[in-house]
Formats: C-alpha cells, sequence, structure tokens
C-alpha cells in the first residue's frame, strides 16, 4: 500500500456545479477522515468516519457539503452548488485506531471555482 | 472558543543549527498535542505527539516540550537539515476519535 490516494488532484468548476472527491485510505485503517485547508491556514476538521459509520459530521460548512463511506474503505466528499469561497485543499487522511493520534494523509485536491 | 496558534510564522535557521518552533495553545482538556510538517504541495506528514500527562517526549532528531501552565508547546529539530524545511503546525487532539484542531503553521527555511 503506497499511502492515501486522492482524485483528483486538482478539479476546476464552474460555480454552482457539484464536485465529487474520492479518498482511497491505507487499506487497514478503519478511521478516515476529512479536512480543508486554505492557503496559508492549517487544515479545518470537516468529518470523520469510524469503519462506514459517520460519527462526526457537525463541521461540514453547511448542507451543500456531504461524504460517505458506504463500504467502509473509499470515501466520497461531495460539495454542491458550488461557490467561490469553497476553492480551497480537500485534504482525506485515515488512521487505524488505537494508542496513536497519527494519522496519514493523502496529498489533498486542490478545487478552485471560477 | 478553543485555538492553536503558533508565536512566529516564518523561522530561519541555519543548516546545522537547532531549531525551536513554539505553540500556544487555549484548550486544557486535549488529551494529546501533536506537531506535523508539510512540505510545499503535500498533506501534512505526522512528526510527533505527545500526552497531556507528560511534559517531554523525544524522537529522532526532534523534541516535543509541553508546558500546561502556561500553555505552551514547542518542537525542537536538533541539527536542523534542509528536507526540515516546511511549514509546521501544531495541533491538538481533544475528541477522543483524533478530531484535530491544528493552528496556522510556521514556515521553517533551512539557510545551507
Amino acid at each position: 500500500d503506497t499511502g492515501v490516494s486522492q482524485d483528483p488532484r486538482h478539479k476546476i468548476t464552474k460555480r454552482g456545479q457539484n464536485v465529487t472527491f474520492r479518498c482511497d485510505p491505507i487499506s487497514e485503517h478503519n478511521r478516515l477522515y476529512w479536512y480543508r485547508q486554505t492557503l496559508g491556514q492549517g487544515p479545518e476538521f470537516l468529518t470523520y468516519f469510524q469503519n462506514e459509520a459517520q460519527l462526526e459530521k457537525s463541521r461540514l460548512l453547511s448542507d451543500r457539503f456531504s461524504a460517505e463511506r458506504p463500504k467502509g474503505s473509499f470515501s466520497t466528499l461531495e460539495i454542491q452548488r458550488t461557490e467561490q469561497g469553497d476553492s480551497a485543499m480537500y485534504l482525506c487522511a485515515s488512521s487505524q485506531q488505537g494508542a496513536t493520534t497519527e494519522a496519514f494523509f493523502g496529498q489533498g485536491t486542490r478545487l478552485t471555482v471560477v | 472558543g478553543e485555538s492553536v496558534g503558533l508565536h512566529l510564522p516564518t523561522l530561519s535557521v541555519q543548516e546545522g543549527d537547532n531549531s525551536i518552533i513554539n505553540c500556544a495553545y487555549s484548550n486544557s482538556a486535549s488529551d494529546y498535542f501533536i506537531w506535523y510538517k508539510q512540505e510545499s504541495g503535500k498533506g501534512p506528514q505526522f512528526i510527533i505527539d505527545i500526552r497531556s500527562n507528560m511534559d517531554k517526549r523525544q524522537g529522532q532528531r526532534v523534541t516535543v516540550l509541553l508546558n500546561k501552565t502556561v500553555k505552551h508547546l514547542s518542537l525542537q529539530i536538533a541539527a536542523t537539515q534542509p528536507g526540515d524545511s516546511a511549514v509546521y503546525f501544531c495541533a491538538e487532539d481533544s475528541g477522543g476519535y483524533q478530531k484535530v484542531t491544528f493552528g496556522t503553521g510556521t514556515k521553517l527555511q533551512v539557510i545551507p
């Protein structure tokens, strides 16, 4: 396994369009996280899955944002009716439940809304 | 609300010298404090963490110090190398399920 994989790496979309990003975590990791990062800032927590259960979604930025992890493996993050303010890097991370805080991040999907 | 912040946005260090990156936090209930390194175009990379009941932890060339009295966290990098050039984030984990709050980052520049 080569680590957390995100697709696409870059996405340019017109305002009002829907976009969907995919994350493939490290295969043995049961925890998966989505973060958003804007330029010069640290990643901002959005949501968290343990296996297929979404245990925390209160930080999703609006009802336009949704995430799924249907089989407890890969996850998707969808943004509906994109706005220019949604332009950011969307990061996925995974970890194994246990006594460590170490999470492994993907390289992110950079979204540009024009 | 809770926040994690950094004292300096940019730190320039001569190659071979030691680096110290500082961070202030406000949430006393955090279980862990974590340092991440982020190189340009990449996702953050875990460096080291420290549990809230500890005051020091050492890794390979790195040491993290936690001072709960003044709510201060620091990352010391020994013999800084060009490959250490990156943005460093301190973060806190208070969610039990590893919900991590990141600060805004310090950029470390290593001068050859």
